[in-house]
């Protein structure tokens, strides 16, 4: 069974709303996630890493005003996505490490965000 | 920066023929991952190879890593529709940290 669980699967909003993203670690705790963006016909593009009780890691280019990421326990961080416009619209896929090292990481559902 | 770079980035094959996707990377690592996706579908994980030589063996693919060359290797036997997906490599400097994924090699499997 899934052991990320991220919610929502499919968002369609107009253009300046925000948008909340959940990441959840069903059985087991995550100290640390791992936020993807994957455009059409594109690769997954690490955006940040959630840490949970200190601040998100974001990679270069990405805005972290516009992007905010809250690692509130150890089984749930959020992604907002603030004001989204159109070209926000994207594949959001949220994953945590497995528990092993010898194990792959654990990806949620991914959410497919659509901007009018 | 760490760098994965996979070829072909497109296949179409018949099927019953054998074909195979490269993953080189850029640094030292002795970790390497193979997944697949479904189109509007997240990762599903196909392999993971933690040291020189590994070879791993799962229906029609079998993945391979050299440490020493920085390549993987995917190999599809006998190709049959349902293989039909995009395929990624990716890597992470140390466990527990964020992949960094090859561009993909999307797979079409023909009658």
């Amino acid at each position: 069974g899934a052991v990320v669980s991220q919610h929502p699967s499919w968002v369609i909003c107009k253009s300046g709303t925000s948008v909340k993203i959940e990441c959840r670690s069903l059985d087991f705790q995550a100290t640390t996630m791992f936020w993807y963006r994957q455009f059409p016909k594109q690769s997954l593009m690490l955006m940040a890493t959630s840490n949970e009780g200190s601040k998100a890691t974001y990679e270069q280019g990405v805005e972290k005003d516009k992007f905010l990421i809250n690692h509130a326990s150890l089984t749930l961080s959020t992604l907002t996505v603030t004001s989204a416009h159109p070209e926000d619209s994207s594949f959001y896929i949220c994953s945590a490490p497995a528990e092993q090292d010898f194990q792959p990481q654990h990806f949620g559902d991914g959410t497919r965000l659509s901007i009018l | 920066e760490l760098k994965v770079e996979q070829n072909p980035l497109f296949l179409s094959m018949q099927e019953g023929k054998n074909y195979t996707i490269y993953c080189n990377y850029s640094t030292t690592s002795d970790r390497l991952y193979w997944y697949r996706q479904d189109p509007g579908k997240s990762l599903e994980s196909l392999f993971v190879l933690l040291s020189n030589g590994a070879v791993k063996q799962e229906g029609r693919l079998m993945a391979s890593l050299d440490t020493k060359a920085r390549l993987s290797t995917l190999h599809i036997t006998a190709a049959v529709h349902d293989l039909s997906a995009t395929y990624f490599c990716a890597v992470d400097r140390l466990a527990g940290y964020a992949l960094n994924f090859g561009k993909g090699t999307s797979l079409l499997v023909t009658p």
